[in-house]
């Protein structure tokens, strides 16, 4: 059961275009929305994190939308470089349970490729 | 920085053997994550612990057994390993927040091959 579902698999884009990853979840609980990135050989890092009382976060290049009534959220990526060819994996949390823990629900992961 | 180190980059091992698959954690971390990646299926994940000898299953625990003796270390166990247990693990580690984002760690990540 997906649980986040994230398109598109695979993304080349043009150096200094815009690059767009999509995800879409289900469950009204989640509350906290981390992208991460990922390059060959590496633990995924977070990028960047967005909270559903926001609808827009910006750092740097890099910006989340997020749409809280049709569940979805999206990672853009301006004036893409080839540095930012990874794997990208949108996640959200399951909200904070009793002992406080916090469970992250990924997407299956985007590999974008900027080709110069 | 926060580094968490996995005792194994690639290992291969023969159907029905008994796996350890170590992770440690320097930042005293509450939180211990162990994951799955394949091609197409994303992070999955397989156990994770709030505290030491504490631990709750994930999405896929079948055939997986954890073990947290000490709270910077956290084990994952394959008992009697399967060729459809081939794949990238990934721990992880968070602080123990209750009410604010919370960031987890990842290690490089042990590329398991079950022949």
């Amino acid at each position: 059961q997906q649980q986040v579902k994230q398109s598109p698999q695979s993304l080349i884009v043009q150096k200094g275009g815009i690059s767009i990853i999509n995800c879409a979840y289900e469950n009204t609980a989640f509350d906290y929305f981390p992208w991460y990135q990922q390059f060959p050989g590496k633990g995924p890092a977070l990028l960047i994190a967005i909270r559903p009382d926001v609808s827009e976060k910006k750092e740097g290049r890099f910006t989340i939308s997020f749409n809280k009534s049709a569940k979805q959220f999206s990672l853009h990526i301006m004036d893409s470089q080839p540095g930012d060819s990874a794997t990208y994996f949108c996640a959200a949390r399951r909200g904070v349970s009793n002992f406080g823990n916090e469970k992250l629900t990924f997407g299956t992961g985007t590999r974008l490729t900027i080709i110069p | 920085d926060v580094k968490v180190t996995q005792s194994s980059r690639y290992l291969v091992k023969r159907t029905g053997e008994k796996v350890f698959l170590e992770c440690v954690q320097d930042m005293d971390h509450e939180n211990m994550f162990w994951y799955r990646q394949d091609p197409g299926l994303g992070l999955r994940l397989i156990y994770f612990s709030y505290d030491v000898k504490m631990k709750e299953k994930g999405d896929i625990p079948e055939g997986y057994s954890v073990s947290r003796e000490k709270k910077e270390r956290f084990s994952l166990i394959l008992e009697s390993a399967s060729t459809n247990q081939t794949s990238m693990y990934l721990c992880a580690s968070s602080l123990l927040r209750t009410s604010r984002e919370n960031t987890q760690y990842f290690g490089p990540g042990t590329r398991l091959t079950v022949l």
